[in-house]
């Protein structure tokens, strides 16, 4: 399996643009995360999914953070407005029987969103 | 709400050394307790995971072990190498919601 895929490795954007991050998770991963990681606050869940349903958004900041999961194989997170305070790297992650604590979580190589 | 802190912030060694990396955490209602390790401009990669009823686990040079009832855990990394050189994150999963807390992380430099 070729791991956690995330796009855009990098983005830039300008204040008040909308922001569109996507992972693909590893097949067969009932579990995916949405991470941020700055130097300040280190890295934060924001959201996390089982079988496509939100189950958890309470780390989301704010009403201009939304995340979806159409299917098994796809998930974007979305940010409209974006904001400079929003810069960070956003990981995606994802784990097969995570509620047992049995599993790891297998980390995507993150996106990092600089907002101007 | 859980906290998990880990000392020290950075560490700076010698290639052949043992050393130890330190993680504590203030709620000990756990599933378990992972170490990663994350290089600079990457993702992190899992290096051990200790479920709660456990006390240590091991790979390689690598050996983690846990006090759940003191809210600590610790990470020996044995001759280390400069390949060793990464950050070295802590994150526990309560039993509470099932998050996943991490720590900020001990920098290690090993120096060869």
């Amino acid at each position: 399996d070729a791991g956690v895929i995330q796009s855009p490795r990098h983005e830039v954007t300008e204040m008040g643009q909308e922001v569109t991050l996507r992972c693909k998770p590893i097949s067969g991963h009932d579990y995916l995360f949405w991470y941020r990681q700055t130097m300040m606050r280190g890295l934060e869940l924001l959201i996390y999914f089982n079988n496509n349903v939100p189950i958890d958004d309470s780390g989301m900041p704010e009403d201009r953070f939304s995340a979806k999961m159409p299917n098994a194989s796809f998930s974007t997170l979305k940010i409209q407005p974006s904001e400079p305070r929003d810069s960070a790297v956003y990981f995606c992650a994802s784990s097969l029987k995570y509620w047992a604590g049995l599993e790891t979580q297998y980390f995507g190589p993150g996106t990092r969103l600089l907002v101007l | 709400k859980q906290e998990v802190t880990q000392i020290p912030a950075a560490l700076s060694v010698p290639e052949g050394e043992n050393l130890v990396l330190n993680c504590s955490f203030t709620d000990s209602a756990i599933y378990n307790l992972q170490w990663f390790r994350q290089d600079p401009g990457k993702g992190l990669t899992s290096l051990l995971l200790i479920q709660s009823s456990q006390r240590e686990q091991t790979s390689g040079r690598l050996n983690a072990s846990l006090d759940k009832s003191s809210g600590r855990s610790t990470l020996y990394i044995a001759a280390s190498q400069p390949g060793d050189s990464a950050t070295y994150l802590c994150a526990v999963m309560g039993t509470g919601g099932f998050k996943t807390i991490f720590g900020a992380g001990t920098r290690l430099f090993v120096k060869a």
